[in-house]
């Protein structure tokens, strides 16, 4: 049974492009979260999503930053226009109702 | 609001010795607690839960976790510590009749010297 999958591992941007993040979850899990890691910080909750829900996106940042999760296919954490800033780990997690989450890889966006 | 302290940045602990990693959270309700272990430029590894029942939790690797309400603590113990256990530990609270998204600590580092 694969674990929570997360491509790419790594991603370089430009200032002002866009940035593509995808994660399929474990397999049966129906809930998806995406968690921001800035340096020497612990993780922080930006959206929880279900199958083409948002559920909860009290920790998305109000501008650029968008998040889905369709019938099909992967999540997508999508980041427009990208700033230094948003360098950081992104990292997803899955879980099954009310069951602990488990985390993907991660993805290391650099901003140059 | 919900928040999780783990009060250490760094543990220094004897291989063999017992180890501690402490954990304090503030929730508004009853909370779900989680410990999870990362290792470099890897994702988080689930280590254990606290969801309901004993107030010591047995998880991976041989750890365990004792949940105390009054002291609202969570504390992360192994009796007997292993070089391979060093990692960044990170302690996560969820209210159960909150949101869904966990709340992270700030991670502590543990180091096992041998």
């Amino acid at each position: 049974n694969a674990g929570v999958m997360q491509n790419p591992r790594h991603l370089v941007r430009r200032r002002g492009q866009e940035a593509r993040l995808r994660c399929s979850p474990m397999k049966g899990h129906s809930h998806v979260y995406w968690y921001r890691q800035l340096p020497e910080e612990g993780l922080k909750f930006m959206v929880y999503l279900q199958k083409e829900n948002i559920i909860d996106e009290s920790g998305m940042p109000k501008e650029r930053f968008s998040a889905e999760f369709p019938k099909e296919g992967p999540s997508i954490l999508r980041i427009q226009q990208v700033v230094r800033g948003d360098s950081a780990a992104y990292f997803c997690a899955s879980s099954p109702p009310a069951g602990a989450q488990y985390f993907g890889p991660g993805t290391r966006l650099t901003v140059l | 609001a919900q928040s999780v302290a783990q009060p250490e940045d760094q543990v220094n602990v004897a291989e063999g010795n017992p180890l501690t990693v402490k954990c304090t959270y503030s929730v508004s309700g009853n909370p779900y607690l989680f410990w999870y272990v990362q290792y470099p430029n890897r994702g988080l590894q689930f280590l254990l839960k606290y969801i309901t029942g004993d107030n010591l939790v047995k998880g991976s690797y041989g750890f365990e976790a004792e949940f105390n309400k009054s002291q609202t603590s969570f504390h992360l113990k192994k009796p007997s510590a292993l070089v391979s256990d060093s990692a960044l530990y990170f302690c996560a609270v969820r209210d159960k009749g909150g949101a869904d998204g966990l709340t992270f600590g700030k991670g502590t580092h543990l180091i096992i010297q041998p």
